[in-house]
């Protein structure tokens, strides 16, 4: 069956990048899409961004200035880049696979928790 | 943005007991709506979809009902493994918005 595994650093500084992987096994990135969802004590689940197997996004207007979703069909990955991280963006970190754009979530990672220190 | 509001925040409930849970959207989201539970230490895990389709694996004892801002999610004869956090979630707009999530707990 598929599944998702986020990595990625789990202690960002203040002001920098935070970075993570999804890599799909038991299957492929086509022909879905992919998000990434954080969940914090403070906001709860949130969903941050979309991209499509083939390269088309759309993220939430919250963090749109400071993120970018990619794709690597050829490796079966996805990719999350935030920049200017604070305190507010620490938390746990789960990469998403829906079949439609509008469309439920239907597989999940385990999830990565990020830190983000001063 | 729509807004999603789940009540109870907590419900202590027994084994074998009937559960409802609640959630509101703040506008119409049709029946783009989706249920997820979410046990301690792991992911979320899609119960419901469509506002009453049943995800793959998904026992009959788990059911949703409603559309447009009023919905429903119903476990007929709550389990050991069914103690978790609820959340239901549009799908309607962007953003996608989740709810603030149901805590079903033991009494």
């Amino acid at each position: 069956q598929v599944q998702l595994q986020e990595s990625g650093a789990r202690l960002v500084k203040s002001s920098e990048t935070l970075s993570l992987t999804c890599s799909v096994s038991g299957g492929s990135v086509s022909p879905y899409y992919w998000s990434w969802i954080r969940q914090t004590p403070g906001k709860g689940l949130e969903w941050i961004g979309y991209i499509f197997y083939s390269g088309g996004t759309n993220y939430n207007s919250f963090l749109k200035s400071r993120v970018t979703i990619s794709v690597a069909a050829s490796r079966n990955e996805v990719s999350l880049k935030m920049t200017s991280v604070t305190a507010a963006d620490t938390g746990l970190y789960y990469c998403v696979r829906h079949p439609s754009a509008m469309g439920a979530f239907d597989i999940w990672g385990q999830g990565t928790m990020v830190t983000v220190s001063s | 943005e729509i807004v999603m509001t789940q009540s109870p925040a907590t419900l202590s409930v027994s084994p074998g007991d009937r559960v409802i849970l609640s959630c509101r959207a703040s506008q119409n989201v049709n029946s783009n709506l989706a249920w997820f539970q979410q046990k301690s230490g792991q992911a979320p895990r899609l119960l419901i979809y469509g506002a009453s389709t049943r995800a793959t694996g998904i026992p009959p004892s788990f059911s949703g009902v409603g559309s447009g801002t009023e919905f429903t999610l119903t476990i007929s004869s709550l389990q050991s493994e069914d103690f978790a956090v609820y959340y239901c979630q549009q799908y309607d707009n962007w953003p996608l918005t989740f709810g603030g999530g149901t805590k079903v707990e033991i009494k």
